[in-house]
This record gives C-alpha cells, sequence and structure tokens, in this order.
C-alpha cells in the first residue's frame, strides 16, 4: 500500500513568489491534514480536510495561504505572496480513523 | 491552552545506555497519545501510541512509553540504545475534538560509540 506523498520535497523561492505543495493521501482516507514546523519550533496543525470539505483551518497562518482539495483525493496548498517567515517544513497526513499517517514533508524556503 | 511539552531539545547518550525522552501533556489533550520519529533526511513516522487499555505500549524496535494520568506524562524509553536510533522524536496528542494533533518541539536524541 502507498503511503501518503507530498511534492516537491524542497522548493526555494523568492519573497513574493507563489508556491503550490500537493499532497496525495493515502487512498480510501477521508481525513486530510496539512501541518508545518518552522525551524526550531513545534509541528503545528495548519488545517483538516474531511473529503473535500474543510473540516477545520483555524491554523492556517492568514489568507495569503490556500488549500483546496478537489474531489476529495489529493490536495494543494498554495502560499502567495509568500514572505520569509512561511519557510519551513510542510507536512501533510491523512487517517481513517484516530492514527495520522505522516507524508515525508515539503521543506519550503523563502529567500 | 491545549499543550505537549518536551523539556530536553536533545539528549546525547552513548551507544547500548539506556534513555528516557521525557512527555507532559496538559488536560486540555485527550490522552490518546503518540510518538513519532524522524530518521535523518525522512519524514514522520509512528511509533507508538496510547489510545486506551494497559497503560504500558511497546514499539516494535525496543522502545516504550508509559502512560501516567496522575503525572500527565508520556515518557519514552529504551534499555539500550543504537546508533541506528539517532533520530528527532515528536511527542503528540490529540487535541480533546480529536481532530487535529498537537505536538511537542521534538527532542533530538543523539546517540555515540
Amino acid at each position: 500500500e502507498a503511503g501518503v506523498t507530498q511534492f516537491p520535497s524542497h522548493s526555494v523561492i523568492e519573497k513574493g513568489q507563489t508556491v503550490t505543495l500537493r499532497c496525495d493521501p493515502i487512498s480510501g482516507h477521508d481525513n486530510l491534514y496539512w501541518y508545518r514546523r518552522v525551524m526550531g519550533k513545534e509541528i503545528k496543525f495548519l488545517l483538516h480536510f474531511v473529503k473535500e470539505s474543510k473540516q477545520d483551518e483555524s491554523g492556517m497562518p492568514n489568507n495569503r495561504f490556500l488549500a483546496e482539495r478537489t474531489g476529495g483525493t489529493y490536495s494543494t496548498l498554495k502560499v502567495q505572496p509568500a514572505e520569509l517567515e512561511d519557510s519551513g517544513v510542510y507536512f501533510c497526513a491523512s487517517s481513517h480513523g484516530q492514527k495520522q499517517f505522516f507524508g515525508p514533508g515539503t521543506r519550503l524556503t523563502v529567500l | 491552552a491545549q499543550s505537549v511539552t518536551q523539556l530536553d531539545s536533545q539528549v546525547p547518550v552513548f551507544e547500548e545506555a539506556p534513555v528516557e525522552l521525557r512527555c507532559n501533556y496538559s488536560s486540555s489533550v485527550s490522552v490518546y497519545l503518540f510518538w513519532y520519529v524522524q530518521y535523518p533526511n525522512q519524514g514522520l513516522q509512528l511509533l507508538l501510541k496510547y489510545l486506551s487499555g494497559s497503560t504500558l505500549v511497546e514499539s516494535i524496535n525496543g522502545f516504550e512509553a508509559e502512560f501516567n494520568k496522575s503525572q500527565t506524562s508520556f515518557h519514552l524509553r529504551k534499555p539500550s540504545v543504537h546508533i541506528s536510533d539517532t533520530a528527532e522524536y515528536f511527542c503528540a496528542g490529540l487535541n480533546t475534538g480529536f481532530q487535529k494533533l498537537v505536538f511537542g518541539t521534538g527532542t533530538r536524541l543523539l546517540v555515540s560509540p
């Protein structure tokens, strides 16, 4: 069974540019989560999808971040325009119950 | 506030020595608790979990954690570590709505020969 996959693994962009991160959850998992770890700090929740609906987006930092999950399969997280403080590792996770399976993360560097 | 606390940011230890990585949770986090591990250049992997039942839970590679309600702790232990255990370890709890994970800041375990 394939695990959670994320693309790209690394992204380096300049301040003001746009970046889109993609997450493919485990097939059949209705729950999809985005988390972020800023350098040296804890991993923080961003948002939670149940199928294509946003269940909880209380962790989204501001309106420069837009997450979508069209069709309830893969999800994208777009940052536009990117700022220096957006640098970090973005993790995606999916679940069917209480156990969340994580992807390898996307390391985003904003210069 | 919902929180999970890992007091040690880094724990250096010699190979074959015992180790304990500490984790405390606030009462506002549910008692569904997890330890995740991130090996160098890899993603987060679930190491072990406590959902209910026996307060002592074990992983397949020799780690164990004990849920202690009175001390609100879920410390991770291993009686004899290997070089390959070098990684960052994250304690996490499900929030009281059982939806999102609340993580500690992580503990970097450094095992040297």
